[in-house]
């Protein structure tokens, strides 16, 4: 069974600053894939980033990037550059087979103006 | 249209009521999900259907009974719930369920109260 941590349930920013959420995970398979999910107050969960483990280059879209450490087991994401809409719960999660989405606990992002 | 839709947004239910939750997506995805979330906590995967098929049943209580009508519609029907079922309901759907790295596309849930 996939598991995924993420150790930190509240974190605040400055606008415009640049935050680093954490996440690790664990999976016995060898070829998997790892999402972050932005999910706002009360507004529909969205897909920020996608990263496939296979491939060593880190995923980037726009202001978000990830740090993928395969060994560590380690997929972090970095938002630069933070906006107020950056607001919302972020959800790390691993896919197990090719439909079940496990996510981490979540880590509630603030932005301060 | 890049959007699943849910109906209702909200719902109040009794322990003895019948009641369906409905999902809908026109993206011409062929697997649809539906989830539980509870406050603060992530979703946890309840049902999956692939290609009209139940494919995922996550030993969800046989109170809750999912439904695939077409390949555009989710159903997800409702009967003697209990009070710890009060929930955000999530529904998603994405492109081919058999292909690990497909994007889940969301609805904006139906927030349940069992009362």
């Amino acid at each position: 069974a996939q598991t995924v941590t993420q150790s930190q349930p509240e974190m605040s920013v400055q606008e415009a600053e640049t935050v680093t959420l954490s996440c690790t995970y664990d999976t016995s398979e060898s070829d998997y894939y790892l999402f972050w999910y932005k999910q706002p107050p009360s507004r529909q969960m969205i897909l920020v980033i996608r990263q496939e483990a296979y491939k060593q280059q880190n995923a980037t879209e726009n202001r978000f990037s990830v740090n993928f450490q395969k060994a560590a087991k380690s997929f972090s994401l970095k938002i630069s550059d933070s906006q107020l809409g950056d607001a919302a719960m972020y959800f790390c999660a691993c896919i197990q087979g090719a439909q079940k989405l496990v996510f981490g606990q979540g880590t509630r992002l603030t932005i301060n103006p | 249209d890049t959007e699943v839709t849910q109906t209702p947004k909200h719902l109040v239910m009794g322990m003895t009521n019948k009641k369906s939750l409905k999902c809908e997506q026109h993206m011409g995805h062929r697997a649809m999900y539906w989830y539980k979330q509870k406050a603060k906590k992530p979703p946890e995967l309840m049902f999956v259907y692939s290609y009209e098929k139940l494919s995922i049943n996550e030993s969800v209580p046989s109170r809750f009974s999912p439904e695939c009508p077409n390949s555009s519609l989710l159903n997800l029907h409702l009967h003697a719930l209990q009070p710890e079922d009060s929930a955000l309901y999530l529904c998603a759907s994405s492109q081919d369920g058999g292909l690990a790295g497909d994007e889940q596309f969301f609805g904006p849930g139906t927030r349940l109260t069992v009362l």
